[in-house]
């Protein structure tokens, strides 16, 4: 299986921070990789797909980059509402896996 | 708009089965794969399963295969899984989540989730 690792687990951050989140997988999946937004008691939201493209109606303050088995999500302009936990998943091959998580919580 | 909505969850014994469905609305249900991905309390996501738009192609994950059983109707617009042999493990919010209409990739729609509790 490939492991999908997430660093930090948890962030803190102030609104209008820009944050990165960053996401490793333990072996190549060229662009296959996206990115979720999970509130408590919530289903996961889609938030990037395809390692860079934005999901509609997602706020372009949320942007991926990478490829290969390095990847990052940035948020330029941290709001309110951004306070969740995130996750990265691989779609190169089965099983999809997902990464660890990482809270990005009120300093 | 689209709409995933789970149910079937329930407290059950070790060894017992359950078996958990998904409604959609708000797009052709025919046209997509879909999954089943569940989360345990307080821990990350775990691909489980999915079924591909035709109802021919299935995976699953090895910690759930030869136990858990995926499916649709789709003249019901409805997913299950029917899940055996249930284990403490096996506790977790259980989610569908609509892939896409070439393949399970990403995930862009996903239930509010339903619960199900394996205990003795």
């Amino acid at each position: 299986d490939i492991q999908m690792t997430q660093l930090p687990s948890t962030l803190s951050a102030s609104v209008g921070d820009r944050v990165t989140i960053t996401c490793r997988a333990s072996e190549s999946i060229s662009s296959w990789l996206a990115w979720y937004q999970q509130k408590p008691g919530k289903a996961p939201k889609l938030l990037i797909y395809m390692a860079s493209r934005l999901q509609s109606g997602v706020p372009s303050r949320f942007s991926g980059s990478g490829s290969g088995a390095e990847f990052t999500l940035t948020v330029n302009g941290l709001q309110p509402d951004d306070f969740a936990v995130y996750y990265c998943q691989q779609y190169d091959r089965y099983p999809r896996t997902f990464g660890q998580g990482t809270k990005v919580e009120f300093k | 708009q689209v709409q995933l909505v789970e149910s079937g969850g329930d407290l059950v014994k070790p060894g017992g089965s359950l078996r958990l469905s998904c409604g959609a609305s708000g797009f052709i249900f025919s046209d997509y794969y879909m999954s089943w991905i569940r989360q345990a309390p307080g821990k990350g996501l775990e691909w489980i399963s999915y079924i591909s738009s035709s109802g021919y192609v299935i995976n699953y994950a090895d910690s759930v295969r030869g136990r858990f059983t995926i499916s649709r109707d789709s003249a019901k617009n409805s997913l299950y899984l029917q899940m055996n042999s249930l284990g403490v493990e096996d506790t977790a919010i259980y989610y569908c989540a609509r892939g896409g209409v070439a393949g399970d990739y990403f995930f862009d729609y996903w239930g509010p989730g339903t619960l199900v509790t394996v205990s003795s």
